[in-house]
């Protein structure tokens, strides 16, 4: 499959713990995309690298979320101290320079 | 920041017939409106976009519209089928390419057969 990769699918976490989820970007895309979606809405801006550069963060944003792209391929996006507010799919999408973008299959949080 | 409006929240159709969703924005800086059709429990897929110099874009059965002026954009479908039964999403961007992108809430579009 050589499309946007996403692991894990599903996560299942207790409130106050830490999770980290990576995203695998179509291989000859620079830029890479977070969103958030609830149930019943659309997808939500979180934050855009090009290349390792991480050019935008949303407000949505917090201080406990952190995203990474360290060489310019795969990314990260850690969670710390989860709560149940953070249960949602988490999407990411990569992109080639003016192009559209793809999205990964997502991965489902759910905080108990 | 920009803010996307979509209507309506559901729309059920009976097969062959059309079905129009129709969607507003509020920055008018935004240049680039890509829609997206989502499966539940899939991802998000691109099915067809539109750039600010043109006011409309076709592709088989489904055509988009681009009204800059009243800052609105519409999604026909002609023909419909039940594989088109699914949740249709509008978006806004800026800078003429795909970078932050602002969604609306949804349309769940039911084909009845």
């Amino acid at each position: 499959d050589t499309g946007v990769s996403q692991n894990p699918r599903h996560k299942i976490t207790k409130r106050g713990q830490n999770v980290t989820f990576r995203c695998d970007p179509i291989s000859e895309h620079n830029r890479l995309y977070w969103y958030r979606q609830t149930l019943g809405q659309g997808p939500e801006f979180l934050t855009y690298f090009q290349n390792e550069a991480q050019l935008e963060k949303s407000r949505l944003l917090s201080d406990r979320f952190s995203a990474e792209r360290p060489k310019g391929s795969f990314s990260t996006l850690e969670i710390q101290r989860t709560e149940q507010g953070d249960s949602a799919m988490y999407l990411c999408a990569s992109s080639s320079m003016d192009r559209e973008a793809f999205f990964g299959q997502g991965t489902r949080l759910t905080v108990v | 920041g920009e803010n996307v409006e979509q209507h309506p929240s559901t729309l059920s159709v009976q097969e062959g017939d059309s079905a129009v969703i129709k969607c507003t924005y509020s920055d008018s800086a935004s240049n680039y409106f890509p829609w997206y059709k989502q499966e539940l429990g899939k991802r998000p897929q691109l099915i067809i976009d539109i750039r600010s110099n043109v006011g409309e874009k076709k592709d088989q059965r489904i055509a988009v519209t681009l009204n800059k002026t009243a800052k609105h954009f519409s999604l026909h479908i002609t023909e419909t089928q039940p594989e088109d039964s699914a949740v249709y999403f509008c978006a806004a961007s800026r800078s003429g390419g795909y970078q932050k992108v602002t969604f609306g809430t949804g349309t769940k579009l039911q084909v009845i057969p």
